[in-house]
C-alpha cells in the first residue's frame, strides 16, 4: 500500500531558528496537508495542498506540494515556544476511498 | 458547536476484556474514520465510514469492528482487548478533505 515516509523524526532547536521538515512517497498524491498535534491533543489542520508546485503560507508556516507530486515540505521561520509538538504530513491519494495516509510525524522541541 | 467528542478518555483494560469507545460529531459530516497513534508510527487507520450504515476497514482493522447506525455516532469495539491494543486512539470527522480529531483516547490493555 501507500507508505509516507517524514523526517526528521525528531528536532530540538534554540527559540528563534527556522525549522524544515518533509515527507515522501514512491506513490503519487493528489493532495497534500500538514497537522499539528499539540501534546495531549488530536491533530489540527495546519494547511492544504491542492496542486504540484503550490507553495502555500499560514503565518509563519510555509509548505510546498512537489513537483513530482511525491514529496512535500514544510518550514516554518523564526520558531517559538508554542511551535513544540509533532508534525504530521498526509496524503490523499487517487483512490476514490478517499483515505488520507498519514507519515510518522516529526517531534519539534523549541528551547527558549 | 463541541465538534468531535470521544469518551472515555483514559481506560485501562485487562486481557480479553471488550469494550466501546464512543465518537460523536455535531457537525453533520458524513465522513468519519477512526485511528490508533502508536510512538514512530504515526496515525493509522482502522475503520472508516463515508455515511450512516456504511463502513470499510482501513489499515489495521483487526480486532476492532465499528458500526454507523446515525451521522452523528461512530462508536469503536474491541471485541475482545490484547496488549498490542495499548494505544491511543483518534476518531475524526472531514469536511472536504480537512479532517476534525477528537481530542483521543488513551487505552492501556494489561
Amino acid at each position: 500500500g501507500q507508505q509516507l515516509n517524514q523526517s526528521p523524526q525528531s528536532m530540538f532547536i534554540q527559540e528563534g531558528e527556522d525549522v524544515s521538515m518533509n515527507c515522501t512517497s514512491s506513490s503519487i498524491f493528489n493532495t497534500w496537508l500538514w497537522y499539528k498535534q499539540d501534546p495531549g491533543e488530536g491533530p489540527v489542520l495546519l494547511i492544504a495542498l491542492y496542486k504540484a508546485g503550490e507553495l502555500t503560507s499560514n503565518g509563519r508556516l510555509t509548505a510546498q506540494f512537489g513537483i513530482t507530486r511525491k514529496d512535500s515540505f514544510l518550514n516554518i521561520s523564526a520558531s517559538i515556544p508554542s511551535d513544540v509538538g509533532i508534525y504530521f504530513c498526509a496524503g490523499l491519494g487517487s483512490s476514490n476511498t478517499g483515505k488520507l495516509i498519514f507519515g510518522q510525524g516529526t517531534t519539534l522541541q523549541v528551547k527558549p | 458547536n463541541a465538534g468531535v467528542t470521544q469518551t472515555p478518555k483514559f481506560q485501562v483494560l485487562k486481557t480479553g476484556q471488550s469494550m466501546t469507545l464512543q465518537c460523536a460529531q455535531d457537525m453533520n459530516h458524513e465522513y468519519m474514520s477512526w485511528y490508533r497513534q502508536d510512538p514512530g508510527m504515526g496515525l493509522r487507520l482502522i475503520h472508516y465510514s463515508v455515511g450512516a450504515g456504511i463502513t470499510d476497514q482501513g489499515e489495521v482493522p483487526n480486532g476492532y469492528n465499528v458500526s454507523r447506525s446515525t451521522t452523528e455516532d461512530f462508536p469503536l469495539r474491541l471485541l475482545s482487548a490484547a496488549p498490542s491494543q495499548t494505544s491511543v486512539y483518534f476518531c475524526a470527522s472531514r469536511e472536504g478533505i480537512s479532517e476534525f480529531f477528537g481530542p483521543g483516547t488513551r487505552l492501556t490493555v494489561l
